[in-house]
């Protein structure tokens, strides 16, 4: 298995464009996490879906963050317009019972 | 509020010594508890963890210690190594399969 997938690896991008992060969880795993890591707050949660639904978005910090699982293979979180504080390294994670299996990220620039 | 915290960013030790790195967590309904490891452009890589029904669980060279009554865990890496240079995050779920809240995380420098 290769793992989470996440795509693109980089993205820059300028203030007020829409960026659309992607995601493919391990086959089998019921559970995705999207996360951001910053220096300031750490690895934070910002949503998590089970069996593609929507379980806890309470980490989306506003209206211009989205995410979407339309299968169990395929995820999309949205950011829509971007803000230079949105900059940041986004995390994927899918997870079998007990432990998650993080992709390699995708770094975001907002200029 | 952080449910989970690290309060060391950063230590270091010399190689073949003991690291051990701490985490406090507040929230006391917290029954599963992880470590994970990090190292540059990669994604966090899961390390070892325990449930709150054991205070010891050891894999190879680390260990981690729970301390349910103080809401501390900590993990030993003994000997330490080069390789073992990364980030650490600490992370504690309420049960197995739910949502993981992680701290900050700690940079272990691995001296030579």
């Amino acid at each position: 298995d290769a793992g989470v997938i996440q795509s693109p690896r980089h993205e820059v991008t300028e203030m007020g464009q829409e960026v659309t992060l992607r995601c493919k969880p391990i086959s089998g795993h019921n559970s995705l996490f999207w996360y951001r890591q910053t220096m300031m707050r750490g690895l934070e949660l910002l949503i998590y879906f089970n069996n593609n639904v929507p379980i806890d978005d309470s980490g989306m910090p506003e209206d211009r963050f989205s995410a979407k699982m339309p299968n169990a293979s395929f995820s999309t979180l949205k950011i829509q317009p971007s803000e230079p504080r949105d900059s940041a390294v986004y995390f994927c994670a899918s997870s079998s019972p007990g432990e998650q299996f993080f992709g390699p990220g995708t770094r975001l620039t907002v200029l | 509020d952080q449910q989970v915290k690290q309060n060391s960013p950063s230590l270091s030790v010399q190689e073949g010594r003991i690291s051990i790195l701490n985490c406090d967590y507040t929230n006391s309904m917290f029954d599963y508890f992880l470590w994970y490891k990090k190292y540059p452009a990669e994604g966090p890589t899961f390390l070892i963890s325990i449930s709150s029904i054991k205070d010891k669980n050891e894999d190879g060279r680390f260990t981690v210690f729970l301390n349910k009554s103080a809401k501390h865990l900590s993990l030993h890496i003994v000997p330490s190594q080069p390789g073992d240079s990364a980030v650490y995050f600490c992370a504690a779920s309420v049960y197995v399969d739910d949502k993981i809240i992680f701290g900050k995380g700690t940079r272990l420098h691995i001296l030579p």
